[in-house]
């Protein structure tokens, strides 16, 4: 079964607004990490945070983890329409990734 | 340098056909990886190879589904027979090493398409 779940499976907002996506998963974790897959496009490595990390930055984005909760979230400020895509993350035991069903992200303008 | 790249872009194959994608990871990468991905999901691992070696196979069906990765060349994701249910888009993804710390970066996939 998959590793992440995501949620909210859809997300519509409006340009300029914050969106935030969450992320539960099961086991014990190396790594978690994120990435953006646009309409017909491969996936594109968005932030790799560690398990024994908390909170990482990237430009507009900034990724909590919790492994207490076995939960990350991703926040991404000040949206643009660019930012229109699906976001999955993913779960790095020893040998390889699993992702979960994405959140759908919509940017109005 | 050049990222991920995978071809056929798009393939149509008729029920019993075979199916032969082809992956060629970013230079220095040595570390391959299979997904697939039905509409409005996810991407499910299938095999993950190594140099002349597969790894992890776990994902991939134990029949009509191969995958090799020789020294020279692409890495092949062949599957034999196909049937409609194999339609969907096949990921290929790259890492210079192994998955515990390294991001991996992806081709944009070939969608197979079974009459």
């Amino acid at each position: 079964s998959q590793q992440g779940e995501e949620d909210p499976q859809a997300l519509s907002i409006q340009e300029g607004e914050n969106a935030t996506m969450n992320c539960s998963y099961k086991t014990s974790i190396n790594n978690l990490q994120w990435y953006r897959q646009n309409s017909g496009r491969g996936l594109v490595h968005l932030i790799l945070i560690r398990s024994n990390e908390r909170e990482k930055h990237s430009g507009r984005l900034r990724v909590t983890l919790d492994t207490s909760k076995k939960s990350s979230s991703l926040l991404i400020t000040a949206s643009r329409a660019a930012d229109t895509a699906s976001y999955f993350c993913a779960t790095a035991g020893a040998q390889k990734l699993v992702f979960g069903q994405g959140t759908r992200l919509t940017i109005n303008p | 340098n050049a990222g991920v790249m995978q071809n056929p872009r798009h393939l149509v194959r008729r029920r019993g056909q075979e199916a032969r994608l082809r992956c060629s990871p970013m230079k220095g990468h040595s570390h391959v990886y299979w997904y697939r991905q039905l509409p409005e999901e996810g991407l499910k691992f299938m095999v993950y190879l190594q140099k002349e070696n597969i790894i992890d196979e776990s994902g991939m069906p134990k029949e009509r589904f191969s995958a090799e990765f020789p020294k020279e060349g692409p890495s092949i994701l062949r599957i034999q027979q196909v049937v409609r249910g194999d339609s969907a888009a096949y990921f290929c993804a790259s890492s210079p090493r192994g998955a515990r710390d390294q991001p991996q970066h992806f081709g944009d996939g070939t969608r197979l398409s079974i009459l």
